[in-house]
């Protein structure tokens, strides 16, 4: 059982937009601890994609965006394509916990 | 271009010491705004973090993992080590090391991770 909980799959068409949620409490995103988001491809190691809630790397195409209210935050995807499919995992740190957390992670289906 | 690469055994028995090294290149692991650390993915299941160094020495663990795990850092070498005692099969997993941007922040660069398989 993770500390932050996503939906384990989401889908959707090419050219659509999807969100995949991230909900923690109060130790953790609802003490205004930052929020990361990451992609794993098949096989491949986690890649930063938003940092800090809303911020992308360089090199992340602004199709990506990240969100946080309260004790949840979101991931938005638009205009979906293929190789957007992959495994998405937020994260971020619980002071109960005294350390970092991810989330179970969302396979997502275009 | 900062890169982190993993090392060690790929196979350890049950009871025993699973011991790994990222090796930095490209940078200083001593940049004093940045941590090191360690994240483990079991197969076909999610991200766990281990635990992080900051250069100086301080450590962070996973409270799970605490009582067994042991992360240290040899700037002269430019490498973070990994030390985890007592494994069973409930420690294979893919170890990767990442670079965490600060306190309470993101990893934004990883290495390619090692599988590290627990059996007799």
């Amino acid at each position: 059982q993770s500390v932050l909980t996503q939906p384990p799959s989401v889908s959707g068409a090419p050219g659509q937009r999807v969100t995949i949620s991230c909900t923690g409490s109060s130790s953790n995103i609802g003490a205004f601890y930052d929020v990361h988001w990451y992609q794993q491809l098949p096989g491949t190691a986690p890649k930063l994609l938003i940092y800090d809630n809303n911020n992308r790397p360089s090199g992340v195409p602004d199709r990506f965006s990240g969100s946080k209210s309260g004790t949840s935050a979101s991931l938005a995807i638009t205009g979906l394509q293929a190789e957007d499919e992959a495994d998405y995992y937020c994260q971020s740190y619980d002071s109960s916990l005294s350390g970092s957390v991810f989330g179970g992670g969302t396979k997502l289906t275009v | 271009q900062l890169q982190l690469q993993e090392s060690g055994p790929g196979l350890v028995k049950p009871s025993e010491t699973l011991s790994l090294t990222c090796t930095v290149s490209g940078g200083s692991i001593t940049n004093s705004n940045y941590y090191g650390g360690w994240i483990r993915q079991p197969p076909g299941k999610g991200l766990e973090w281990i635990g992080s160094i900051y250069y100086s020495g301080s450590t962070y663990y996973n409270p799970s993992l605490k009582s067994r795990v042991t992360i240290s850092v040899d700037t002269s070498k430019n490498q973070v080590s990994l030390r985890l005692s007592s494994v069973t099969a409930a420690d294979t997993a893919v170890y990767y090391c990442a670079r965490e941007k600060g306190s309470y922040s993101a990893f934004d660069i990883w290495g390619q991770g090692t599988m590290v398989t627990v059996s007799s």
